[in-house]
């Protein structure tokens, strides 16, 4: 069964500072991996998606993601936060049909 | 567009009432997804439909949920009756179908059983 883990339930970083959020995954078919980006009280919204071709995906607000096979990961990255960077992220896989299964998420803390 | 529509977006009902939640996708959507989340289990799928056929219901808890898409424009999660155990966020999202498209999330109604 395909799935994603995501290292970190929380990652604190100062504004300007490099975000990191990692994600690998496990599928036994080329992937189709998403990110998305949870505010408080808010619905999900779509950050960035890779399903083929380039492996360096950008995406809304900065961020970036690239997808390496070889590490069975796609890490988030943006190169300097922003207060309103905090939120929660969540990795996911598409699996069969259209059915997306997420990771358990990660809460990025940003400080002044 | 206004986006995904859902409501109420708060719920606070006793144990043992039935509960409905409502979804409007996207005009033009015609796959449609029901999702919940809670601290415990994190987000899981529930059910979707392509064309307001139920595709996939495997992630329906038990036979108390059910979910209906009588048009292209509307669907409907219940849970008669309701537990304790199913206070959670539930989320309707929408998308053009296919694996690889994005699929927009409404912005969750928060159900509370007491």
């Amino acid at each position: 069964a395909q799935s994603v883990t995501q290292l970190g339930s929380h990652v604190s970083v100062s504004e300007g500072a490099l975000v990191l959020l990692r994600c690998n995954y496990s599928s036994s078919v080329p992937p189709y991996l998403f990110w998305y980006v949870q505010y408080p009280n808010q619905g999900l919204q779509l950050l960035l998606k890779y399903t083929t071709g380039a492996t360096l995906v950008k995406g809304i607000n900065g961020f970036e993601a690239e997808f390496k096979k070889s590490e069975t990961s796609f890490h988030l990255t943006k190169p300097s936060a922003h207060m309103s960077d905090a939120a929660e992220y969540f990795c996911a896989v598409i699996t069969g049909f259209q059915k997306l299964v997420f990771g358990t998420g990660t809460r990025l803390l940003v400080s002044p | 567009d206004a986006g995904v529509i859902q409501s109420p977006r708060h719920e606070v009902t006793e144990m043992g009432q039935e509960v409905t939640l409502r979804c409007k996708p996207i005009s033009g959507h015609n796959s449609l997804f029901w999702y919940r989340q809670t601290m415990m289990r994190g987000l899981e799928l529930l059910i979707y439909f392509n064309n307001n056929v139920p595709i996939d219901d495997s992630g329906m808890p038990e036979d108390r949920f059910s979910a209906k898409m009588p048009n292209a424009s509307f669907s409907t999660l219940k849970i008669q009756p309701s537990e304790p155990r199913d206070s959670a966020v539930y989320f309707c999202a929408s998308s053009l179908g296919g694996r690889d498209n994005e699929q927009f999330f409404g912005p969750g109604t928060r159900l509370t059983v007491l």
